[in-house]
């Protein structure tokens, strides 16, 4: 079964500076490879499929990147509205699981 | 507008028996794979159980034996039959169309707690 593995697990980062994500899977995942935004009390939302694809309505200061088994989510200028937990999760291979999440606080 | 819409989550008892359902709206659910995904309290995100649209299904090994996943068609409703119930089935449950990652708008949740 594949691992994947965030880092750190708390970042914290002063709003406008720009926020580095890590996900490392245990195995090729290839591209294969989602990010999701949860705050509190919410569902989570999709952000990047495809490792690298934003989904519909996401803003362009998201970005993903990496192949294989290692993988970043960037957000080049923090808004308020970016404080959240952060998931990664492979589906490559069954099952599919997630990180354990990176939850970005303000700094 | 794609909308999901659970319900069904309550208290119940270790050993019981719980359906949640998750209207959907703006799609055909039939035509999707849709997943049911869970979050313990405090905790990270759980894949549960899919079904495929041509109606196979699959479970997390946590839930094999004991959770049913189906849908109504004429309803446009994909519901999760819950059985034997344990304390660490307590969690928000989520349904979501499913490619591989899980399309948004995901559903508002469902908490499901399992305790005496």
């Amino acid at each position: 079964e594949i691992v994947m593995t965030q880092s750190p697990a708390t970042l914290s980062v002063s709003p406008g500076e720009r926020a580095t994500l890590s996900c490392r899977a245990s195995q090729s995942v290839s591209s294969n490879l989602a990010w999701y935004q949860q705050k509190p009390g919410q569902a989570p939302r999709l952000l990047i499929y495809g490792a690298s694809t934003r989904a519909t309505g996401i803003p362009a200061r998201f970005s993903g990147s990496g192949s294989g088994t290692e993988f970043t989510l960037t957000i080049s200028s923090l808004q308020s509205e970016d404080f959240a937990v952060y998931y990664c999760q492979q589906y490559n291979n069954w099952p599919r699981p997630f990180g354990q999440g990176t939850k970005v606080e303000i700094k | 507008e794609v909308q999901l819409v659970e319900s069904g989550g309550g208290l119940v008892q270790p050993g019981g028996s719980l359906r949640l359902s998750c209207a959907a709206s703006g799609f055909t659910v039939s035509s999707n794979y849709m997943s049911w995904v869970r979050q313990a309290p405090g905790k990270g995100l759980e894949w549960v159980s899919v079904i495929y649209s041509g109606g196979s299904t699959y479970y997390a090994d946590s839930v094999k034996g004991r959770f049913t996943i189906s849908r109504d068609n004429s309803k446009n409703t994909l519901y999760l039959q819950m059985n034997s119930l344990r304390a660490e089935d307590t969690a928000v449950y989520y349904c979501a169309r499913d490619h591989g990652y899980y399309d948004n708008p995901w559903g508002q949740g469902t908490l499901v707690t399992v305790s005496s």
